[in-house]
């Protein structure tokens, strides 16, 4: 499967406990970005980053919240000290740098409930 | 005012009938106009992808873009149930633009 590979798809975890969420860009691909979507509502842009940068955070919640993309291995998600609002379902997508549109795809998304 | 607009709907149709689902936006840089379909529980898909202004046409699917006014359509054609899902516009610039993608309109269409 070359398309963009996020895992877990269901998380659960218990308020004050760290979620970590994976995900593996298409082949081909540098740039990752990962969106969160809540129930009922619509995207919204979380973080992008370049291979072992961060290049735009600007929908990052100030705490808690932490991205990466390491030069190997999947970019990774973290929450720490995870409470009922983080549950969502947080998507990665990725995109090719020499893409002059920009075109994102998306992975299955990775569903994570707080309880 | 945000950068894209788009009616969350619900938007409920009988099987057969002609969609039309749209966005606005307010950026002039914009020249690259997308089209995703989630269904339920999935990702976002690319359904059809457009540069600058005019008309695309895949199967049952026409995106139209309108530069000057700054207002994007995506047409389904006889459309089926399985055509039932949230359809959002996207849209980015040149030069590392970020892509921004409306709130989604949700598409019922029944049998």
């Amino acid at each position: 499967n070359a398309g963009v590979m996020q895992n877990p798809r269901h998380l659960v975890r218990r308020r004050g406990q760290e979620a970590r969420l994976r995900c593996s860009p298409m082949k081909g691909h540098s740039h990752v970005y990962w969106y969160r979507q809540l129930p009922e509502e619509g995207l919204k842009f979380m973080v992008y980053l370049q291979k072992e940068n961060i290049i735009d955070e600007s929908g990052m919640p100030k705490e808690r919240f932490s991205a990466e993309f390491p030069k190997e291995g999947p970019s990774i998600l973290r929450i720490q000290q995870v409470v009922r609002g983080d549950s969502a379902a947080y998507f990665c997508a990725s995109s090719n740098r020499a893409d002059p549109a920009n075109t994102i795809y998306f992975g299955e998304g990775s569903w994570l409930t707080v309880v | 005012q945000k950068e894209v607009e788009q009616d969350p709907g619900p938007l409920s149709v009988p099987e057969g009938a002609i969609v039309s689902l749209n966005c606005t936006y307010s950026n002039s840089a914009f020249q690259y106009f997308m089209w995703y379909r989630q269904y339920s529980r999935k990702g976002p898909e690319l359904l059809m992808y457009t540069y600058s202004s005019g008309n695309k046409e895949d199967g049952r699917f026409t995106a139209q873009v309108d530069k000057s006014s700054k207002y994007i359509s995506l047409f389904i054609r006889d459309s089926q149930p399985s055509d039932s899902a949230t359809y959002l516009c996207a849209m980015s610039g040149t030069g590392g633009f970020k892509t921004i993608f409306g709130a989604g309109t949700r598409l019922f269409v029944k049998a």
